[in-house]
């Protein structure tokens, strides 16, 4: 059984138009996280969801927005895409969220923005 | 601003020897460091972490030592084995529910 899944695993989309990714972990974590690893490899937080409540927002665009309607789901939201947002995004969890705390990945899902 | 630098973007290691992967911070609050691994088309994996008031931890073959002074730590790897190939990620925090920083991830192959 996978820990913590992502759908989908690649998605190719126009600029403009609004997509979503989901994950969902079975591990019954009570924070959940985002990710954003760009063409640089570097592997940035974008937001932290402890039971249901946000707790970290980076700075990103507010086209980006995270949904999490229960503990075991954190879904990303993203308006009007751009090219800059191309990336693989991943998602993790933690048993809290205390950043001492190991994170359980998901495979990650590359979004390519044409 | 890169707070977690992994200045060494590849590194080559012939099987059974030692692999030693390097990482320097630049933020004095960070309290908690951690190394991931990361396989092609996989999200990272926790291999081994260490809090500020360590110089050292093991697990196994994988041992992380810490040098507050220089704002520099170090993961070595003993001996390497060809499935050790992948890439690795340094990453620090100052603790509690803040953020955690990553590097930019060092690829280690390790040659048969």
């Amino acid at each position: 059984d996978t820990a913590v899944s992502q759908t989908p695993k690649y998605l190719v989309t126009q600029m403009g138009n609004d997509k979503s990714i989901k994950c969902e972990q079975n591990l019954g974590h009570d924070t959940m996280y985002w990710y954003k690893q760009d063409s640089k490899k570097f592997l940035k937080i974008m937001f932290s969801y402890n039971n249901k409540e946000l707790i970290i927002n980076e700075t990103v665009p507010n086209r980006f927005s995270p949904k999490s309607p229960d503990k075991a789901h954190l879904n990303l939201h993203i308006n009007s895409l751009e090219l800059g947002d191309s990336a693989v995004y991943f998602c993790a969890s933690s048993p809290s969220g205390t950043s001492a705390s190991e994170q359980f990945f998901g495979p990650g899902t590359r979004l390519t923005v044409l | 601003d890169q707070q977690v630098k992994q200045n060494s973007p590849s590194l080559s290691v012939q099987e059974g020897r030692i692999s030693i992967l390097n990482c320097d911070y630049t933020n004095s609050m960070f309290d908690y460091f951690l190394w991931y691994k990361k396989y092609p088309a996989e999200g990272p994996t926790f291999l081994i972490s260490i809090s500020s008031i360590k110089d050292k931890n093991e697990d196994g073959r994988f041992t992380v030592f810490l040098n507050k002074s220089a704002k520099h730590l170090s993961l070595h790897i003993v001996p390497s084995q060809p499935g050790d190939s992948a890439v690795y990620f340094c990453a620090a925090s100052p603790g509690g529910y803040q953020k955690v920083t990553f590097g930019t991830g060092t690829k280690l192959q390790v040659i048969p």
